[in-house]
C-alpha cells in the first residue's frame, strides 16, 4: 500500500496565525487529496491537489484560507490561515493509487485553535 | 445531492456475537462505494471497494455487500480488536476520485 506521512502530527496554534501542514507520500501518485474531520462529523473534502496547476475546492472552501501546494507527485501542502476556534479539526491527506486501486489516507493532524 | 447515512450510530457487541452495519446511500452514477476503519487518533484504512449491486468482498470476519441502495458491513464472530468506528463513502461519476463520507458507526466489542 502507499504509506503517507504528514507533519506535524498535532499543533495548538493561536487564533489568527497560519499552519501549513505537509503530506509526503513514498511513491508518486495521480490524485491527491485534502479532507478535515471535524467532531461528530463526516470526513468533507477540502480540495484536490493538483500537480503544476491550482487546486480544486468543493463548496464552502477557498483559496485565501486553505492555499494548497503541489510542487511534485510526492508531497503537497495545505495551509490553514488566518485561524478561528472553529478551525479546530482532523485534517486528513488522502491520495489514490492506480497501481492498487485504492484510496489511502494519511494519520491526520489534529488542529487544536485557542 | 449525494447522501450517505449510516446506521446504527454506536454499537456494542459482546464478543462473538455477529452484526451488520448499514450505508444507504443516494448518488448520481455510482462508481464505487468504500468501507474504511478508523482507529482513535489515526487515519481511515481502507476495507473494500464494491462497484456494482450484487458484489460482495470478503476480509478475515468482515464481509461487505451491495445493493443499489445500501451496503452492509456483516462482522461474523467479533472479537475485542475489532473496535473501531466504521466509514462508508461513495464516490460518484465526474467527481475525480473524490469519495462522499457517512458520518461512522462506533463499534465496541466487549470480552
Amino acid at each position: 500500500s502507499a504509506v503517507i506521512s504528514q507533519k506535524p502530527s498535532r499543533d495548538i496554534c493561536q487564533r489568527g496565525t497560519s499552519l501549513t501542514i505537509q503530506c509526503q507520500v513514498d511513491s508518486q501518485v495521480t490524485m491527491m487529496f485534502w479532507y478535515r474531520q471535524q467532531p461528530g462529523q463526516s470526513l468533507t473534502l477540502i480540495a484536490t491537489a493538483n500537480q503544476g496547476s491550482e487546486a480544486t475546492y468543493e463548496s464552502g472552501f477557498v483559496i485565501d484560507k486553505f492555499p494548497i501546494s503541489r510542487p511534485n507527485l510526492t508531497f503537497s501542502t495545505l495551509t490553514v490561515s488566518n485561524m478561528s476556534p472553529e478551525d479546530s479539526s482532523i485534517y486528513l491527506c488522502s491520495v489514490w493509487a492506480a497501481s492498487y486501486n485504492e484510496q489511502f489516507f494519511g494519520p491526520g493532524t489534529r488542529l487544536t485553535v485557542l | 445531492e449525494d447522501q450517505v447515512t449510516q446506521s446504527p450510530e454506536a454499537l456494542r457487541l459482546q464478543e462473538g456475537e455477529s452484526s451488520s452495519l448499514n450505508c444507504s446511500y443516494t448518488v448520481s452514477g455510482l462508481r464505487g462505494l468504500f468501507w474504511y476503519r478508523q482507529d482513535p487518533g489515526k487515519g481511515p484504512e481502507f476495507l473494500f471497494t464494491l462497484y456494482s449491486a450484487g458484489e460482495e468482498k470478503e476480509k478475515e470476519r468482515l464481509k461487505a455487500t451491495l445493493t443499489k441502495k445500501e451496503s452492509f458491513l456483516h462482522i461474523t464472530a467479533p472479537k475485542p480488536e475489532d473496535s473501531a468506528t466504521y466509514l462508508c463513502a461513495v464516490r460518484r461519476e465526474n467527481s475525480g476520485y473524490a469519495l462522499n463520507f457517512g458520518k461512522g458507526t462506533s463499534l465496541l466489542v466487549t470480552p
